[in-house]
């Protein structure tokens, strides 16, 4: 059964630094990845999806690689800013589930970015 | 384009009472499902549905009803209010691309007492 793990569960930075967020899954078959920004009280904002033929995906300060034989991906956040504070969600489609679309979600981190 | 919307925002129940939520989405996409979120737990999915007047269950379907008459909407029904219910509803859709990217509503957050 794959499972998706995100750790720290709480992550605190000073305002300009470079962080990275871990995901781990632990079947390695995956069809993609996607990474979520959820901010409090609110639902869920795509900010980059990774097809399991890809090692990275960027959109602006972010970057988002894939390794799947160690079962992992990485969210880098360059140059972090107040507005950045929120929880961070990783989810994976199985391959069994490409038609599906069923996601299986982490717990994600909340990251907060101090001024 | 409003997306995912969800209705109601927020609601209280007493236990057995019962209600439906709604979902809808104007991307015209084939595919919709239901998702709850709670702490320590993360977001399950409860139901789907992979086109109109299609059903399937997820992961924990227990307790739900779903039903996708319409291709826009995506209704999530409790029959019997339970306070293990109590949770925040989050429903999405997607399209049929290659990339299966998600969108979410806002989110329906359910107390049950």
């Amino acid at each position: 059964k794959q499972e998706v793990t995100q750790i720290p569960a709480a992550l605190s930075v000073p305002e300009g630094e470079n962080l990275v967020l871990n995901c781990s899954f632990t079947d390695s078959a995956i069809y993609n990845l996607q990474w979520f920004r959820q901010d409090p009280g609110k639902g869920l904002t795509s900010l980059l999806l990774i097809q399991s033929s890809q090692r990275e995906q960027t959109s602006g300060r972010l970057n988002a690689s894939l390794d799947k034989s160690s079962g992992r991906s990485t969210l880098y956040i360059a140059a972090s800013q107040p507005g950045d504070s929120a929880t961070y969600l990783c989810a994976v489609i199985s391959p069994g589930s490409s038609n599906t679309g069923k996601l299986i979600f982490g717990q994600g981190t909340t990251l907060q970015v101090k001024p | 384009n409003a997306g995912v919307t969800q209705t109601p925002k927020f609601r209280v129940l007493k236990t057995g009472q019962s209600m439906t939520l709604l979902c809808a989405q104007d991307m015209n996409h084939e595919y919709m499902y239901w998702y709850r979120q709670d702490p320590g737990m993360g977001l399950r999915l409860i139901h789907y549905s992979v086109g109109e007047g299609t059903t399937a269950k997820g992961e924990v379907p227990d307790g739900y009803n779903v039903s996708r008459l319409k291709k826009q909407n995506f209704l999530l029904g409790l029959e019997s209010a339970a306070p293990s219910q109590t949770s925040v509803y989050f429903c999405a859709s997607r399209t049929t691309s290659r990339d299966n990217e998600q969108f979410f509503g806002p989110g329906t957050r359910l107390t049950v007492l």
